[in-house]
């Protein structure tokens, strides 16, 4: 497509329940990055992909977050058990290739989703 | 995090001029890149320095110093929608790295 996509914009979801976000990334990139952003705050780096694989999920904050992306096009972040902790506005980034030593290939970031545990 | 730091908040008058600095740690340098964004809405792609010196883009314009880890994203003839917020970032292991962001308030 010509941007990011992120689906849904907004959730609401109650304390416990389970949740996916959907990021579609601009066609032929192969890196794809996930952010959590709060309000105030610089986006905070959660999980990257290349191609289909998870190249560095340092960031996931614990064993509930967990993301696919098995074609390496689309990916899902998936949160279990979520907590009112979790609210925050998640972002999904994509770039041709990944951030290397001299790259100037900039992201280009979806809309986001906001996401609202009550 | 990992030590990049900007100002929480400015505030500027319309048609002035504006420096927003940041600083970070210079271990591993990849460049440096400046990104705005609107309340409510994703960041946009601004600047990305690599070499040191100042980069103009029409109104905007980007500094770097390699040595001593330290840039500033200058705002010229500021206007009103520019009022946002705006992030420095760094690469480091594949993937960018931002600062806190610096919100920028523009008045009358």
């Amino acid at each position: 497509g010509a941007g990011v996509s992120q689906t849904p914009s907004n959730k609401v979801t109650e304390k416990g329940k389970y949740v996916e976000l959907r990021c579609d990334p601009i066609s032929g990139h192969t890196a794809l990055y996930w952010y959590r952003q709060s309000l105030g705050q610089g986006p905070e780096f959660l999980i990257y992909f290349q191609g289909t694989g998870a190249a560095d999920d340092s960031g996931l904050p614990n064993d509930r977050f967990f993301a696919v992306r098995p074609e390496g096009s689309v990916s899902t972040l998936k949160i279990q058990r979520t907590e009112r902790g979790d609210s925050a506005v998640y972002l999904c980034a994509s770039s041709l290739t990944h951030m290397g030593a001299g790259s100037n290939y900039g992201y280009t970031f979806g809309s986001g989703t906001r996401l609202t545990v009550v | 995090g990992q030590n990049i730091d900007q100002p929480t908040e400015m505030t500027a008058t319309e048609g002035a001029i504006v420096q927003i600095n940041c600083t970070y740690q210079t271990s591993g340098f990849n460049g440096l890149f400046w990104y705005q964004q609107h309340a409510g809405e994703a960041p946009t792609f601004l600047s990305y320095n690599v070499l040191d010196g100042l980069e103009e883009k029409g109104r905007f314009s980007s500094f770097l110093s390699r040595s001593k880890g330290y840039s500033y994203l200058l705002l010229k003839e500021l206007q009103m929608k520019d009022s946002a917020s705006y992030l420095c970032a760094v690469p480091r292991g594949g993937k960018l790295i931002f600062g806190q962001g610096t919100e920028l308030s523009v008045k009358p």
